[in-house]
Protein backbone atom coordinates (compact mmCIF):
# COMPACT_ATOMS: atom_id res chain seq x y z
CA UNK A 1 0.00 0.00 0.00
CA UNK A 2 1.24 3.51 -1.23
CA UNK A 3 2.08 5.76 2.04
CA UNK A 4 0.56 9.00 0.31
CA UNK A 5 -2.95 8.14 -1.92
CA UNK A 6 -4.37 10.83 -3.80
CA UNK A 7 -8.27 10.37 -5.40
CA UNK A 8 -9.08 10.55 -7.42
CA UNK A 9 -6.81 10.40 -10.50
CA UNK A 10 -8.31 12.13 -12.78
CA UNK A 11 -10.89 14.69 -13.07
CA UNK A 12 -12.53 16.48 -15.42
CA UNK A 13 -14.70 19.67 -14.49
CA UNK A 14 -16.59 22.74 -16.27
CA UNK A 15 -15.69 25.77 -15.59
CA UNK A 16 -17.11 27.64 -12.34
CA UNK A 17 -17.29 24.39 -10.61
CA UNK A 18 -15.98 23.99 -7.51
CA UNK A 19 -13.07 21.09 -7.09
CA UNK A 20 -12.21 18.76 -4.48
CA UNK A 21 -8.88 16.67 -4.22
CA UNK A 22 -8.27 14.37 -1.25
CA UNK A 23 -5.15 12.90 0.05
CA UNK A 24 -5.09 10.34 2.44
CA UNK A 25 -1.64 9.35 4.11
CA UNK A 26 -0.71 6.14 6.79
CA UNK A 27 1.86 7.38 9.04
CA UNK A 28 2.43 10.39 11.16
CA UNK A 29 3.76 13.37 9.55
CA UNK A 30 5.20 16.54 10.31
CA UNK A 31 3.53 18.62 7.65
CA UNK A 32 1.89 17.94 4.08
CA UNK A 33 2.45 19.76 0.79
CA UNK A 34 0.20 20.37 -2.18
CA UNK A 35 2.26 21.20 -5.52
CA UNK A 36 1.00 21.77 -8.86
CA UNK A 37 2.51 20.27 -11.84
CA UNK A 38 1.99 22.34 -15.11
CA UNK A 39 1.68 20.58 -18.65
CA UNK A 40 5.08 21.58 -19.28
CA UNK A 41 6.35 19.96 -16.43
CA UNK A 42 7.36 22.52 -13.85
CA UNK A 43 6.21 22.32 -10.39
CA UNK A 44 5.00 24.94 -8.54
CA UNK A 45 4.30 24.99 -3.89
CA UNK A 46 0.84 25.75 -3.46
CA UNK A 47 0.74 25.28 0.07
CA UNK A 48 2.63 23.70 3.27
CA UNK A 49 -0.13 22.58 6.03
CA UNK A 50 0.86 21.29 9.48
CA UNK A 51 -2.82 21.88 10.78
CA UNK A 52 -6.01 23.21 10.05
CA UNK A 53 -6.29 25.10 6.89
CA UNK A 54 -5.01 27.75 4.62
CA UNK A 55 -6.61 29.87 1.39
CA UNK A 56 -5.00 31.31 -1.05
CA UNK A 57 -6.77 33.00 -3.85
CA UNK A 58 -9.21 30.25 -5.16
CA UNK A 59 -7.71 27.77 -3.56
CA UNK A 60 -8.15 26.29 -0.07
CA UNK A 61 -6.29 23.32 1.51
CA UNK A 62 -7.09 21.70 4.89
CA UNK A 63 -5.86 18.98 6.75
CA UNK A 64 -7.10 16.78 9.67
CA UNK A 65 -3.85 15.60 11.60
CA UNK A 66 -6.55 12.91 13.41
CA UNK A 67 -7.59 11.30 10.12
CA UNK A 68 -4.52 11.38 8.22
CA UNK A 69 -6.30 13.15 5.28
CA UNK A 70 -6.02 16.64 2.96
CA UNK A 71 -8.00 18.04 0.69
CA UNK A 72 -7.14 20.55 -1.91
CA UNK A 73 -10.29 22.95 -3.40
CA UNK A 74 -10.44 25.06 -6.31
CA UNK A 75 -13.84 27.71 -6.33
CA UNK A 76 -14.82 28.42 -9.36
CA UNK A 77 -12.52 26.95 -11.35
CA UNK A 78 -11.24 28.21 -14.84
CA UNK A 79 -9.16 26.38 -17.43
CA UNK A 80 -5.86 27.79 -16.64
CA UNK A 81 -6.22 25.61 -13.34
CA UNK A 82 -5.67 22.32 -15.45
CA UNK A 83 -2.69 20.77 -14.51
CA UNK A 84 -1.59 17.69 -12.41
CA UNK A 85 -2.33 18.66 -8.79
CA UNK A 86 0.45 16.83 -6.45
CA UNK A 87 0.11 16.07 -2.68
CA UNK A 88 3.73 15.14 -0.66
CA UNK A 89 4.08 14.38 2.95
CA UNK A 90 7.08 15.41 5.32
CA UNK A 91 7.66 12.09 7.56
CA UNK A 92 10.50 10.42 9.60
CA UNK A 93 12.10 7.72 7.89
CA UNK A 94 15.66 5.63 8.64
CA UNK A 95 15.93 8.52 11.02
CA UNK A 96 15.76 11.75 8.74
CA UNK A 97 13.12 13.30 7.44
CA UNK A 98 11.81 12.52 3.79
CA UNK A 99 8.91 14.04 1.68
CA UNK A 100 7.33 11.28 0.25
CA UNK A 101 5.08 12.22 -2.86
CA UNK A 102 1.81 10.50 -3.96
CA UNK A 103 1.33 9.74 -7.67
CA UNK A 104 -0.98 12.98 -8.35
CA UNK A 105 -4.26 13.80 -9.89
CA UNK A 106 -4.81 15.25 -13.07
CA UNK A 107 -7.23 18.07 -13.53
CA UNK A 108 -8.83 19.39 -16.74
CA UNK A 109 -11.25 21.93 -16.48
CA UNK A 110 -13.14 22.18 -20.05
CA UNK A 111 -14.63 26.22 -21.00
CA UNK B 1 13.74 37.03 -11.52
CA UNK B 2 15.47 34.42 -9.78
CA UNK B 3 14.71 30.57 -10.32
CA UNK B 4 15.85 27.25 -11.47
CA UNK B 5 17.32 26.66 -14.79
CA UNK B 6 16.80 22.78 -16.45
CA UNK B 7 18.48 22.18 -19.93
CA UNK B 8 17.92 20.58 -21.98
CA UNK B 9 14.51 20.27 -22.09
CA UNK B 10 14.59 17.25 -23.74
CA UNK B 11 17.43 14.83 -24.30
CA UNK B 12 18.32 11.94 -26.80
CA UNK B 13 20.96 9.65 -25.87
CA UNK B 14 21.95 6.27 -27.16
CA UNK B 15 21.90 3.18 -25.03
CA UNK B 16 24.80 2.61 -23.24
CA UNK B 17 25.67 6.19 -23.10
CA UNK B 18 26.42 8.67 -19.68
CA UNK B 19 24.47 11.38 -20.22
CA UNK B 20 24.78 14.68 -18.04
CA UNK B 21 21.65 16.56 -17.40
CA UNK B 22 22.53 20.11 -15.88
CA UNK B 23 20.71 22.27 -13.15
CA UNK B 24 21.51 26.21 -11.97
CA UNK B 25 19.85 28.04 -9.35
CA UNK B 26 21.15 31.84 -8.70
CA UNK B 27 18.14 31.81 -5.74
CA UNK B 28 21.11 31.96 -3.50
CA UNK B 29 20.02 28.24 -2.26
CA UNK B 30 22.48 26.23 -0.05
CA UNK B 31 20.13 22.85 -0.72
CA UNK B 32 19.27 21.17 -4.12
CA UNK B 33 17.55 18.01 -5.16
CA UNK B 34 17.24 15.66 -8.05
CA UNK B 35 13.92 13.27 -8.83
CA UNK B 36 12.87 11.22 -10.98
CA UNK B 37 9.15 11.13 -12.20
CA UNK B 38 7.72 8.55 -14.09
CA UNK B 39 4.10 7.93 -15.76
CA UNK B 40 1.53 6.66 -12.71
CA UNK B 41 4.47 7.50 -10.39
CA UNK B 42 5.05 9.55 -7.74
CA UNK B 43 8.86 11.57 -7.71
CA UNK B 44 11.54 9.71 -6.19
CA UNK B 45 14.68 11.33 -4.94
CA UNK B 46 17.53 10.35 -6.19
CA UNK B 47 20.69 12.73 -4.67
CA UNK B 48 20.70 15.51 -2.79
CA UNK B 49 23.15 18.16 -1.91
CA UNK B 50 22.37 20.47 1.59
CA UNK B 51 25.90 22.17 0.85
CA UNK B 52 28.88 22.79 -1.45
CA UNK B 53 31.18 19.61 -2.15
CA UNK B 54 28.52 17.32 -0.12
CA UNK B 55 25.81 14.91 -1.36
CA UNK B 56 23.71 12.10 -0.45
CA UNK B 57 21.86 9.38 -1.80
CA UNK B 58 18.30 9.59 -1.91
CA UNK B 59 16.13 6.33 -2.53
CA UNK B 60 17.19 5.13 -6.39
CA UNK B 61 20.87 6.18 -6.38
CA UNK B 62 21.88 3.39 -8.42
CA UNK B 63 22.84 4.29 -11.73
CA UNK B 64 23.58 7.77 -11.04
CA UNK B 65 26.11 10.39 -9.57
CA UNK B 66 26.24 14.03 -9.14
CA UNK B 67 28.93 16.40 -7.97
CA UNK B 68 28.39 20.14 -6.15
CA UNK B 69 31.63 22.08 -6.95
CA UNK B 70 29.52 25.49 -6.46
CA UNK B 71 26.39 26.85 -5.14
CA UNK B 72 24.57 27.30 -7.96
CA UNK B 73 25.21 24.27 -9.96
CA UNK B 74 24.14 20.48 -9.24
CA UNK B 75 24.44 18.69 -12.33
CA UNK B 76 23.14 14.92 -12.69
CA UNK B 77 24.92 12.36 -14.89
CA UNK B 78 22.91 9.09 -15.91
CA UNK B 79 25.28 6.36 -16.51
CA UNK B 80 25.15 3.67 -18.49
CA UNK B 81 24.49 1.12 -15.37
CA UNK B 82 21.25 3.29 -14.96
CA UNK B 83 18.99 0.19 -16.06
CA UNK B 84 16.02 2.51 -17.26
CA UNK B 85 17.30 6.06 -17.76
CA UNK B 86 14.40 7.07 -20.02
CA UNK B 87 11.93 9.25 -17.22
CA UNK B 88 11.21 12.77 -16.56
CA UNK B 89 14.18 14.26 -13.66
CA UNK B 90 13.26 17.59 -12.13
CA UNK B 91 15.83 20.01 -9.83
CA UNK B 92 14.62 21.85 -6.90
CA UNK B 93 16.19 23.98 -4.32
CA UNK B 94 15.83 25.35 -0.83
CA UNK B 95 17.20 27.34 1.42
CA UNK B 96 19.50 25.97 4.18
CA UNK B 97 18.24 23.94 7.17
CA UNK B 98 15.38 22.56 5.37
CA UNK B 99 14.97 18.66 3.85
CA UNK B 100 12.52 19.39 1.65
CA UNK B 101 12.77 21.59 -1.57
CA UNK B 102 11.26 25.09 -2.04
CA UNK B 103 11.26 25.64 -5.75
CA UNK B 104 11.64 23.24 -8.66
CA UNK B 105 12.83 23.35 -12.12
CA UNK B 106 10.86 22.86 -15.58
CA UNK B 107 12.25 19.82 -15.75
CA UNK B 108 14.16 17.80 -18.37
CA UNK B 109 12.98 14.34 -20.25
CA UNK B 110 15.36 12.00 -20.98
CA UNK B 111 14.86 9.35 -23.92
CA UNK B 112 16.80 6.40 -24.50
CA UNK B 113 17.10 5.06 -28.33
Amino acid sequence: KNEVEQSPQNLTAQEGEFITINCSYSVGISALHWLQQHPGGGIVSLFMLSSGKKKHGRLIATINIQEKHSSLHITASHPRDSAVYICAVRMVRGGSEKLVFGKGTKLTVNP
Amino acid sequence: DGGITQSPKYLFRKEGQNVTLSCEQNLNHDAMYWYRQDPGQGLRLIYYSQIVNDFQKGDIAEGYSVSREKKESFPLTVTSAQKNPTAFYLCASSTGGRSWPQHFGDGTRLSIL
